[in-house]
């Protein structure tokens, strides 16, 4: 999982403040896909995405949470006015067209923090 | 919609052996994944199953029963080390790598 890229690790923001995840697959991979693990609880889905398309968003909450991976670049999770049930860590996985075995990739995860 | 299931948390001894066991709902079901996880940490990838029958790999081994939904995964001569969530994931229909995970399952290893 080491191919994976999240940053930044760890981030710290104020109720109404806006928090940017970035998530760099792994070489080769086209597939992106963003999760989120709240305290004691498993991984939960948000959004699947490949370069410039939104797949599947069917785990991202209504408001205040969007997502991208543009051409060029990193995939971007962006979390606008955040409030403290957003304190979470969220995970990004990357993948080949088609996974089996191993080939689904977890970063490292960034810990966001609100307070 | 799916709903995958896994006890809690399980405790046992080092050196022993412990089974955990994943029940699942879903549709379109394509593949079964066990991941370990340790504290503030990213799931690593332990085990893949799509068809039924037991993989071994090592002191780790997962068995899945797709007519019942069921899986397990088999952790034996437990090691301190071990202690971690092991959490069960579900993927579902023939495109994409979208997962559904269970709740994991905390085990405890005591001397």
């Amino acid at each position: 999982n080491a191919g994976v890229m999240q940053n930044p690790r760890h981030l710290v923001r104020r109720r109404g403040q806006e928090a940017r995840l970035r998530c760099s697959p792994m070489k080769g991979h086209s597939h992106v896909y963003w999760y989120r693990q709240l305290p004691e609880e498993g991984l939960k889905f948000m959004v699947y995405l490949q370069k410039e398309n939104i797949i599947d968003e069917s785990g991202m909450p209504k408001e205040r949470f969007s997502a991208e991976f543009p051409k060029e670049g990193p995939s971007i999770l962006r979390i606008q006015q955040v409030v403290r049930g957003d304190s979470a860590a969220y995970f990004c996985a990357s993948s080949t067209i088609r996974g089996d075995g191993n080939t689904i990739y977890f970063g490292e995860g960034s810990w966001l923090t609100v307070v | 919609g799916q709903n995958i299931d896994q006890p809690t948390e399980m405790t046992a001894t080092e050196g022993a052996i412990v089974q955990i066991n994943c029940t699942y709902q879903t549709s379109g079901f394509n593949g079964l994944f066990w991941y370990q996880q340790h504290a503030g940490e990213a799931p690593t990838f332990l085990s893949y199953n799509v068809l039924d029958g037991l993989e071994e790999k090592g002191r780790f081994s997962s068995f899945l029963s797709r007519s019942k939904g069921y899986s397990y995964l088999l952790l034996k001569e437990l090691q301190m080390k071990d202690s971690a969530s092991y959490l069960c994931a579900v993927r579902e229909g023939a495109a994409g790598n979208k997962l559904t995970f269970g709740g994991g399952t905390r085990v405890l290893v005591k001397p």
